[in-house]
């Protein structure tokens, strides 16, 4: 089964703790995206990377980190920096050889206790 | 710099009557523009794409949009609402300026659409 996969699909961060969200795809594209959904914003672009063991910062990026140590993975931290993290968070590829078009997953919903 | 603006926030239709969901957009160069579609708490699938080959474009589930230069619009439509066609829908420009920026997208705020039986 083809496609890109978030995990957890719920998850809760207490106060000063930092949480990871995982994104997986097995489209082998090379292009990978983190966005934050809040009610009435749109989306707004976190952090992206091109390739593997490369990635650069979005609009947003500020209390969050990235890796890409593999082209299947990329996941988000969201640090005790980000004093507003409760929020949905999608993850998007891309194919280099496809135009511009992204693919996005089901989504994270991060909730703060 | 590109931006896009959803006119409407909220769109409320009877089943059976036409959809129109309107966006305006701002680029520095020729446009790829989408229409994306979110169900409450899920991803967003692509509806329709436009990449400056035919000005109207058809998507998929009866949906189609028209790139209109002169009046830098790019409106979805539908001839009749389904109930299933309740979600949230966002107009989104493509930023192809080259470099490390290329495929980034930048979204409307989305207009949500209410189907009444």
């Amino acid at each position: 089964d083809g496609g890109i996969t978030q995990s957890p699909k719920y998850l809760f961060r207490k106060e000063g703790q930092n949480v990871t969200l995982s994104c997986e795809q097995n489209l082998n594209h090379d292009a990978m995206y983190w966005y934050r959904q809040d009610p009435g914003q749109g989306l707004r672009l976190i952090y992206y990377s091109q390739i593997v063991n490369d990635f650069q910062k979005g609009d947003i990026a500020e209390g969050y980190s990235v890796s890409r140590e593999k082209k299947e993975s990329f996941p988000l931290t969201v640090t005790s920096a980000q004093k507003n993290p409760t929020a949905f968070y999608l993850c998007a590829t891309r194919s280099q050889g496809g135009g511009e078009t992204q693919y996005f997953g089901p989504g994270t919903r991060l909730l703060v206790l | 710099a590109q931006s896009v603006t959803q006119l409407d926030s909220h769109v409320s239709v009877s089943e059976g009557t036409p959809v129109l969901l309107r966006c305006n957009y701002s680029s520095s160069y020729s446009p790829s523009l989408f229409w994306y579609v979110q169900h409450p708490n899920k991803g967003l699938q692509l509806l329709l794409k436009y990449t400056s080959a035919a000005t109207l474009v058809k998507g998929i589930n009866g949906f189609e949009a028209e790139f209109k230069k002169s009046e830098t619009s790019f409106n979805l439509t539908k001839p009749s609402a389904h109930m299933s066609d309740a979600a949230e829908y966002f107009c989104v420009v493509s930023d192809r300026s080259g470099g490390t920026s290329y495929g980034k997208l930048t979204f409307g705020q989305g207009t949500i659409l209410t189907v009444h039986p």
